[in-house]
């Protein structure tokens, strides 16, 4: 009965490929979060899509696209792999004024 | 937008002392404000949070205060245990209610 979770958790593939990783949540939440962490354990804010429409959108490559079937998931969908994006991603949710809580992260490799 | 800073970046302490991290914000809008502890490997997870109608709130040997004035907020931890190594985020909630902020960071070591 995990509350948030994401697929895969690894993720090794080469330059200029397509790939997607998967988050749900079962907390019933609002608004689901990706956030980037680089090697410098920065947390750096992507998207955020509040009842499945898009609320936050920060300065991400469009190479990047989110998709949120419904309130209860929302994918992440990178073109075009760069070395520069081998990084962890972590999905999160919360409720309106409440905490966030994260998936367990996705390690991602760009070779 | 909101800007959170957090400092320090890494500390070190003896097992048994206190450490203290500072995070201070500029959007006196922000009314909520959550720590968060990741373990190497691990996710970011929820150890504390206060709201800005609270002025400190502690859980056994966590503590969190919040300054509004000078829009600052610490996080204090007593009786420092090896277990508590961690990095420490720090984050604030503007009152949209859905909008984090984080600072970045702080590398807890603590020394048997």
């Amino acid at each position: 009965d995990t509350a948030v979770s994401q697929t895969p958790k690894y993720l090794v593939t080469q330059m200029g490929n397509d790939k997607s990783i998967k988050c749900e949540q079962n907390l019933g939440h609002d608004t689901m979060y990706w956030y980037k962490q680089d090697s410098k354990k920065f947390l750096k804010i992507m998207f955020s899509y509040n009842n499945k429409e898009l609320i936050i959108n920060e300065t991400v490559p469009n190479r990047f696209s989110p998709k949120s079937p419904d309130k209860a998931h929302l994918n992440l969908h990178i073109n075009s792999l760069e070395l520069g994006d081998s990084a962890v991603y972590f999905c999160a949710s919360s409720q309106l004024y409440g905490a966030q809580y994260f998936g367990p992260g996705t390690r991602l490799l760009v070779l | 937008g909101e800007n959170v800073e957090q400092h320090p970046s890494t500390l070190s302490v003896q097992e048994g002392d206190s450490a203290v991290i500072k995070c201070t914000y500029s959007d006196s809008a922000s009314n909520y404000f959550p720590w968060y502890k990741q373990e190497l490997g691990k996710r970011p997870q929820l150890i504390i949070d206060i709201r800005s109608n609270v002025g400190e709130k502690k859980d056994q040997r966590i503590a969190v205060t919040l300054n509004k004035t000078a829009k600052h907020f610490s996080l204090h931890i007593t009786e420092t245990q090896p277990e508590d190594s961690a990095v420490y985020f720090c984050a604030a909630s503007t009152n949209t209610g859905n909008q984090f902020y984080f600072g970045t960071g702080t590398s807890l070591t603590v020394i048997p």
